[in-house]
């Protein structure tokens, strides 16, 4: 079956450490997100990638960063300038990038709880 | 950025009854998305309904669209227990790149 998939499931972080959080699709969708959820908020966008080699910010980028080397993958590394990166992160894919004729939403992976101990 | 505002934060019916929730946004739109989060989940798609529709129909789901007065609302008829989670609206701005900003959704609970 085709979906998203995001790995690990849980992830701790110590202090000052740098971690990478996976997302891979084999929807063959063009673009991919990756949002931050923290507890009874809503999603905020921190990166997105149009097409393969190319990503954008989102509205709160600082302190991550991503790679976009391959169409299915769009990894997430929290390096240690985010001082705060306890929360809830999803990675998404859609079909067509700024299509306003589709008919199609974004697929989500299930998540990746990142805690810093 | 383009961001639906739902309405109310928070949600809570007997099974059985109609569950409506609603959403405001600020600039023009090609097309505006319901999606639901179940706790600790991903988000799921649940409809899409273009500028140009007034209603969309999805199974036990009712989308409405009013452009004049920024604003859809989504109905869940005859509510079931499954259907607690949270729910979210997402505006695609037109010219927008593609880019959906989420609010803070509506929180419902269903109680058997």
């Amino acid at each position: 079956d085709g979906g998203i998939t995001q790995s690990p499931k849980y992830l701790f972080r110590k202090e000052g450490q740098n971690v990478t959080l996976s997302c891979e699709q084999n929807l063959n969708h063009d673009a991919m997100y990756w949002y931050r959820q923290d507890p009874g908020q809503g999603l905020r966008l921190i990166y997105y990638s149009q097409i393969v080699n190319d990503f954008q910010k989102g509205d709160i980028a600082e302190g991550y960063s991503v790679s976009r080397e391959k169409k299915e993958s769009f990894p997430l590394t929290v390096t240690s300038a985010q001082k705060n990166p306890t929360a809830f992160y999803l990675c998404a894919s859609s079909i067509v990038w700024g299509s306003p004729t589709t008919n199609y939403g974004y697929t989500f992976g299930s998540g990746t709880r990142l805690t810093v101990v | 950025s383009q961001q639906g505002e739902e309405d109310p934060q928070a949600l809570s019916i007997q099974e059985g009854e109609n569950a409506t929730m609603n959403c405001s946004y600020k600039t023009s739109i090609n097309n505006l998305q319901w999606y639901r989060q179940n706790s600790g989940r991903g988000l799921v798609h649940l409809i899409l309904i273009r500028s140009n529709e007034r209603e969309k129909h999805s199974g036990r789901l009712r989308v409405t669209l009013d452009t004049s007065k920024k604003s859809s609302s989504l109905l869940i008829t005859a509510s079931r227990a499954a259907d607690t989670a949270s729910y979210f609206c997402a505006p695609l701005g037109s010219g927008n790149t593609g880019k959906l900003i989420f609010g803070q959704g509506t929180t419902l609970q269903v109680k058997p």
